[in-house]
């Protein structure tokens, strides 16, 4: 079975500080990794994804993730974050068998303008 | 493009009735749709997953008789919570995957059982 965890539970920053959110996973096999957010009120929308290949990717508003295999890690970063970053943003493991994703905790970003 | 709606946005039900929330996916043809759960603070909890024509594939410990899912078609798959409880108070979200990795998700259904 696959695991996802999300060490962060709730971050607060003040705008155009760097941001990490840390994303571990657990699982046998090929992993598909994603980061997904969802802004209050508003449903969930995909921020970056890594099947295969450049293990650094880059995603819309700058956010970007790095899978580091040895480490079971696909952290998020953005180097300056802004008040409109505040939302929930999850991790995601999807299995290569076809689409099944096991979500992380969460992480509730805060920004402070 | 890959557009997921679902209906309901929010519902306000009487313990005991019935509840049916539909997810639609408008612009593909959905192979693959999902259900899930997000308590207040919480992540998502998958539900159940469904493949258009077959039945549903429940995960552990939820109901299959309490929440009845449909997938009659590509585009459309429809929740029904039955008899609900206020324990079953929660948002539900569903998404839809076109033979691929990656799930579109809907803008989530909101019951609130009283």
């Amino acid at each position: 079975a696959q695991s996802v965890s999300q060490h962060n539970h709730h971050v607060i920053l003040s705008e155009a500080a760097s941001l990490e959110l840390g994303c571990n996973y657990s699982y046998g096999g090929t992993v598909n990794l994603f980061w997904y957010v969802q802004y209050p009120g508003q449903h969930l929308q995909l921020l970056l994804k890594y099947f295969s290949g450049d293990p650094l990717v880059k995603g819309i508003k700058g956010f970007e993730a790095e899978f580091i295999k040895s480490k079971f890690s696909f952290n998020l970063r953005k180097p300056s974050v802004q008040w409109s970053d505040t939302a929930e943003y999850f991790c995601a493991v999807g299995n290569n068998a076809g689409n099944m994703l096991t979500f992380g905790g969460g992480t509730r970003l805060m920004v402070k303008p | 493009g890959a557009v997921v709606s679902q209906h309901p946005s929010r519902v306000i039900c009487k313990s005991g009735t019935s509840v049916k929330i539909e997810c639609r996916s408008l612009d593909f043809q959905a192979t693959t749709m999902f259900w899930y759960r997000q308590f207040p603070k919480q992540s998502l909890m998958l539900m159940a997953t469904s493949n258009e024509g077959s039945k549903a594939t429940y995960e552990q410990g939820v109901e299959k008789d309490k929440f009845l899912i449909n997938h009659a078609s590509l585009t459309l798959s429809t929740l029904t919570v039955t008899s609900a409880h206020p324990e079953d108070s929660s948002f539900y979200i569903c998404s839809a995957s076109s033979q691929g990795y990656e799930q579109y998700f809907g803008p989530g259904t909101r019951l609130t059982v009283t």
